[in-house]
């Protein structure tokens, strides 16, 4: 089956700092990529859309500018969070798609935490 | 605007009481509905996916039912390691050249020994 790997699972750090979260097809390519955010008890909030070799699609009111995202291979998918804050404390989770009998595959998530 | 909402926000079962799930939507096209579990601090695992009004999909003690309006989760029998958050999530084409997943809120179903 498809499988999307994500690192780091968890990480704190400074405010201020930038914090690059990957997320990997290891297993099929994936020209689109999706990137979501989720906060305690909630469920997930698509943030932008990552598309191959082109800019990403940013969903209303996120921040483009914090959250940079890159697509640079058919496999890989970046998020960075630039100048984090304490507010950006959130798990955040990636998916790929285009296989339907496996639905859209999510990586593992990746806890921030910003101190 | 496309929204989905799922309900009972949580529910409580006595290990061997079934009972259902229910995932309502609103939105502009229906390419796809999925359902994923998700335990805490993990990503969401896939479960099932609906294409059309009418499809039915089963897996172990869960079945999955679709609507033109909703969806429900069917959960047979369960048992404490059927404890989780269920997502319900639909796809739904765009005018690019990729579709939009966006889920509800889950229900966060605990199932008591």
């Amino acid at each position: 089956g498809a499988v999307v790997s994500q690192h780091p699972s968890w990480v704190i750090c400074k405010s201020g700092t930038s914090v690059k979260i990957e997320c990997r097809s290891l297993d099929f390519q994936a020209t689109t990529m999706f990137w979501y955010r989720q906060f305690p008890k909630q469920s997930l909030m698509l943030m932008a859309t990552s598309n191959e070799g082109s800019k990403a699609t940013y969903e209303q009111g996120v921040e483009k500018d914090k959250f940079l995202i890159n697509h640079a291979s058919l496999t890989l998918s970046t998020l960075t969070v630039t100048s984090a804050h304490p507010e950006d404390s959130s798990f955040y989770i990636c998916s790929a798609g285009g296989q339907a009998s496996y639905g859209y595959t999510f990586g593992s998530g990746t806890r921030l935490t910003v101190v | 605007e496309d929204q989905v909402t799922q309900s009972p926000e949580a529910l409580r079962l006595q290990e061997g009481e079934s009972s259902s799930l229910n995932c309502s939507y609103t939105v502009s096209g229906l390419r796809g509905l999925f359902w994923y579990r998700q335990d805490p601090g993990k990503g969401p695992e896939f479960l099932f996916t609906l294409y059309s009004a009418g499809e039915e999909k089963e897996k172990e003690r869960l079945k999955a039912t679709l609507t033109k309006k909703e969806s429900f989760l069917h959960i047979t029998a369960p048992k404490p390691e059927d404890s989780a958050t269920y997502l319900c999530a639909v796809q739904i084409p765009m005018k690019t050249s990729y579709d939009k997943v966006i889920f509800g809120p889950g229900t966060s179903l605990s199932v008591i020994p």
